[in-house]
């Protein structure tokens, strides 16, 4: 089955720095890679996706982008801000059932 | 998301003991899904179901039974509670016309079995 790894597990940016999480997969048949992002005290949000059939996507200061020769994606999240700091998931799937996702990554922006 | 429902929201419960955790929602979507989320472990798939007939189990379903009541209720029962199902329990929703696409979160149960 898909195997999702995600790196790293915590990661601390000053404000306005940019921060970059990373994942890979297992599955070559997975075509569909979301970002959930979950804030304390509450359940994962989606905040950004991407399909097989594109390299990258943006969305203001979030993108993602996809290799998938190499089987790997990652966010990208610029001039970052307080109301960043949370757990980001990322998470692969065929589209067909369900979603695998990684370990998280607990991301802290400093003042 | 309050279109997402979990009852309760925390429980503490004994060694042995039946307990339920309910979901419900009202996004009218046909695809439901149980996670348990441990730290460091991130979100491991329990069960799954595409409609009132169809249930699929995950990667972690021993130890757990689900029930699809209705389109918009699944419930997840742990038959006999042990301590290392002490976690944070998740339930969510997607609709069937779009696949596993976006999938949407109610706030979670944080389950306690001492």
């Amino acid at each position: 089955g898909e195997n999702v790894e995600q790196h790293p597990s915590t990661l601390s940016v000053q404000e306005g720095d940019s921060a970059v999480i990373k994942c890979t997969y297992s599955d070559s048949a997975s075509n569909y890679f979301p970002w959930y992002k979950q804030e304390l005290g509450k359940g994962p949000q989606l905040i950004i996706d991407i399909r097989s059939n594109v390299g990258e996507k943006k969305d203001q200061r979030i993108a993602v982008t996809l290799n998938k020769t190499a089987k790997h994606f990652s966010l990208h999240i610029t001039e970052t801000q307080p109301e960043d700091s949370a757990v980001y998931f990322c998470a692969a799937s065929r589209g067909d059932d369900k979603i695998i996702f990684g370990k998280g990554t607990r991301l802290h922006i400093l003042p | 998301d309050a279109d997402v429902t979990q009852t309760p929201r925390n429980r503490i419960t004994k060694t042995g003991k039946r307990i339920m955790l309910e979901c419900s929602q009202t996004k009218g979507h046909d695809r439901m899904y149980w996670y348990r989320q441990d730290p460091g472990l991130g979100l491991r798939l329990i069960y799954y179901s595409f409609d009132v007939k169809d249930i699929n189990k995950g990667e972690i379903s021993d130890g757990y039974s689900v029930s699809r009541q209705a389109q918009a209720k699944f419930s997840l029962s742990l038959e006999s509670a042990i301590p290392n199902q002490t976690a944070l329990y998740f339930c969510a929703t997607s609709a069937a016309s779009g696949g596993a696409y976006e999938q949407y979160f109610g706030p979670g149960t944080r389950l306690t079995v001492t």
